[in-house]
């Protein structure tokens, strides 16, 4: 069964210095990856993905994600945090176009960025 | 290029009531999806459409729920009768497959009462 775990339930972070927001995951074949972010009484936006190919993957807002396939990781990272960063953030994995999950997305629990000034 | 519309935003309603929720998908997306998200959690899928044909609908209530995308656009999640258990954002989604990126609407706040 595929699953999504995000170990943590917040994070914080100043302003300007780095962040990570981890992420791990389970599926059968190989894994489709999606991080999404979520701001108060929005939708999810879509930030990134990996589906194949250099395992540093670059999105939206300056983000990105390192896919660890030994460490079925998924971790979504910024060199350098803003305020307005402060949102609550989600992992997805998906199983790949041979599983018999194709197109049902799975996501973890979220983790709540907070960035202070 | 406008996104996925959802409404009404914010409904609240009496237990045993009925009901309904409507979706507008991005153009040309043939993919949707509806969602449920309890509060603290990630989203649930509840159905996948193809066009209009509901390909995955193995996570809905079928004693309560129904949803239905006519003419392969626009679709609507309907809940009769709604339950207490039943209070929760529900999030429509659109994607132009089903291998591709989803792209989500605002979502309808319900509350039952």
């Amino acid at each position: 069964a595929q699953s999504v775990a995000q170990p943590e339930d917040q994070v914080n972070v100043a302003e300007g210095n780095p962040l990570t927001v981890k992420c791990t995951y389970s599926v059968s074949g190989n894994p489709y990856l999606f991080w999404y972010v979520q701001y108060p009484n929005r939708g999810l936006q879509f930030l990134l993905k990996y589906i194949t190919g250099d395992n540093l993957v670059k999105g939206s807002y300056g983000f990105e994600a390192e896919f660890n396939k030994s460490q079925t990781s998924f971790h979504l990272k910024k060199p350098s945090a803003l305020v307005s960063d402060s949102a609550l953030y989600f992992c997805a994995v998906r199983g790949g176009a041979s599983s018999s999950n194709t197109g049902k997305l799975i996501f973890g629990q979220g983790t709540t960025l907070q960035v202070k000034p | 290029e406008a996104g996925v519309v959802q409404s009404p935003r914010y409904k609240i309603i009496e237990k045993k009531q009925p009901v309904a929720f409507w979706c507008n998908p991005i153009s040309g997306h043939n993919t949707l999806y509806w969602y449920r998200q309890n509060l603290g959690q990630g989203p649930e899928l509840l159905i996948r459409y193809e066009n209009e044909e509901a390909v995955d609908d193995s996570q809905l209530p079928k004693d309560r729920f129904s949803a239905e995308r006519l003419k392969g656009v626009d679709s609507t999640l309907k809940i009769q009768p709604a339950e207490l258990g039943d209070s929760a954002v529900y999030l429509c989604a659109s994607s132009p497959g089903p291998l591709r990126e989803q792209y989500f609407g605002p979502g309808t706040r319900l509350t039952v009462t």
